[in-house]
């Protein structure tokens, strides 16, 4: 089955500078990358996705890249803010059915003012 | 009210207790799901049910019981309950449509205490 890893575990940054997540996935038949962003005490929701015939997706200040090759993918946040102090989870999936989500492990983000 | 709720926010149950879950979603969506969030480990699904029907079952224990009785409500019943169960329960839909089944909607989670 897949299985995704994710890194870091946790990151600090200093307000207005970028945080970068990594993931990497193990089957190369996945197709669809979410990435869900979960603060303290809240519902895990999604933030923005990716599929694999795309290499690249911005959303305002967030982006996420795919290389299907290397099977790695990446969030990266600019201009980073307070209350993008969360947890994050990639994931990945075969986009199409009632599949399997398999999620990484998270990474809580800290955004010190 | 909109979205996905799940009732109640927090459980405290000893190891012989019968509880439910319950969870609801107003998205007019097919699929439901039961995930289950434990400290520093991946969520895990559960089971997944598809217009009622139970699609996926991943290896769960018995002491689980999921009831789908239609499109819009999902339950998780629980007996003979360990410790090591104690987690987040989150529950999930999403649409049956090309481009929306990988989309999925949580819900707020059952904070699961197991005494």
């Amino acid at each position: 089955g897949e299985n995704v890893e994710q890194h870091p575990s946790t990151l600090s940054v200093q307000e207005g500078d970028s945080a970068v997540i990594k993931c990497t996935y193990s089957d190369s038949a996945s197709n669809y990358f979410p990435w869900y962003k979960q603060e303290l005490g809240k519902r895990p929701q999604l933030i923005i996705d990716i599929r694999s015939n795309v290499g690249e997706k911005k959303d305002q200040r967030i982006a996420v890249t795919l290389n299907k090759t290397a099977k790695h993918f990446s969030l990266h946040i600019t201009e980073t803010q307070p209350e993008d102090s969360a947890v994050y989870f990639c994931a990945a999936s075969l986009s199409g059915g009632y599949q399997k989500v398999t999620f990484g492990t998270g990474t809580k983000l800290q955004v010190i003012p | 009210e909109t979205g996905v709720t799940q009732t109640p926010r927090h459980l405290v149950m000893g190891m012989t207790n019968k509880k439910s879950l319950k969870c609801e979603q107003h998205l007019g969506h097919n699929a439901m799901y039961w995930y289950k969030q434990s400290a520093k480990k991946p969520l895990e699904l559960m089971f997944v049910y598809n217009f009622k029907e139970q699609t996926e079952n991943n290896s769960v224990p018995s002491r689980f019981s999921p009831e789908c009785p239609n499109s819009s409500h999902l339950f998780l019943h629980l007996h003979t309950l360990q410790p090591e169960d104690s987690a987040l329960y989150l529950c999930a839909s999403s649409q049956d449509s090309a481009g929306g089944r990988e989309k999925l909607f949580f819900g707020s989670g059952t904070q699961l205490s197991v005494l």
